[in-house]
């Protein structure tokens, strides 16, 4: 079965601390999708970035940089030089349709506080 | 071009009634997916339409289904409502149609709050 994991409940930092949120998933298929979502106080989910099993290549977006590694089946999210507007909740989703069905299975989410 | 949009924002019910929750995907999107998020259980799939047909159900009791229009809306119905199906239902919509179109972003609209008293 899949399985989405994000161990930290909650995080703290003050403004500019670099913070890392953590996601490990579990699945038993070889092609899947890696999701990170946003969801700020209004509700609404933001979609961050995605990743399919081949592609392990880390990305940046500008102060946010994902590290995708299949031997941890980690897919960890950094987000550098934090500012108080990425005070929100962090979801860490799998997808394991190939081709039709959408269907995400997510992780029970990181609440970050910037401080300022 | 506009987003995903949910009907009503908020909705208060009482124990025993029914709900219909409406969902307008992006312009072009097929794909409907509804989603359960409650503190306790966090997000939950529910279920995911695409051209009229249900493709995909998460594990909800009966009580929960759904529907979707030849215009891509979509509308969800919880009967017999109860305590426990206060949550935040969120709407999220996709093209939904190709070879990896399962990897495809989901665009999620506002949420409907739903308070079961």
């Amino acid at each position: 079965a899949q399985k989405v994991t994000q161990a930290q409940t909650e995080i703290s930092v003050v403004e500019k601390e670099d913070v890392t949120l953590d996601c490990v998933y579990e699945t038993r298929d070889t092609t899947y999708y890696l999701f990170w979502y946003k969801q700020p106080p209004s509700g609404e989910l933001v979609f961050l970035i995605r990743r399919n099993s081949f592609d392990e290549q880390n990305e940046i977006s500008g102060r946010y940089s994902w590290n995708f590694q299949k031997s941890t089946s980690s897919f960890n999210f950094t987000i550098t030089a934090s500012q108080v507007v990425d005070s929100a909740v962090y979801f860490c989703a799998l997808s394991e349709s190939i081709q039709g069905a959408q269907k995400l299975v997510f992780g029970q989410g990181t609440r970050l506080t910037i401080n300022p | 071009k506009a987003g995903v949009t949910q009907t009503p924002r908020y909705l208060i019910k009482t124990r025993g009634q029914q709900v219909t929750l409406s969902c307008s995907p992006i312009s072009g999107h097929r794909s409907v997916s509804w989603y359960q998020q409650t503190p306790g259980q966090g997000l939950q799939f529910l279920f995911e339409y695409f051209s009229e047909t249900q493709r995909n159900k998460g594990n909800f009791p009966g009580r929960f289904s759904g529907r979707q229009f030849s215009n891509s809306r979509s509308e969800m119905n919880v009967s017999t409502l109860e305590l426990g199906d206060s949550a935040l239902y969120l709407c999220a919509s996709t093209r939904g149609a190709g070879l990896g179109s399962g990897g495809n972003e989901q665009f999620f609209g506002p949420g409907t709050r739903l308070t079961v008293l």
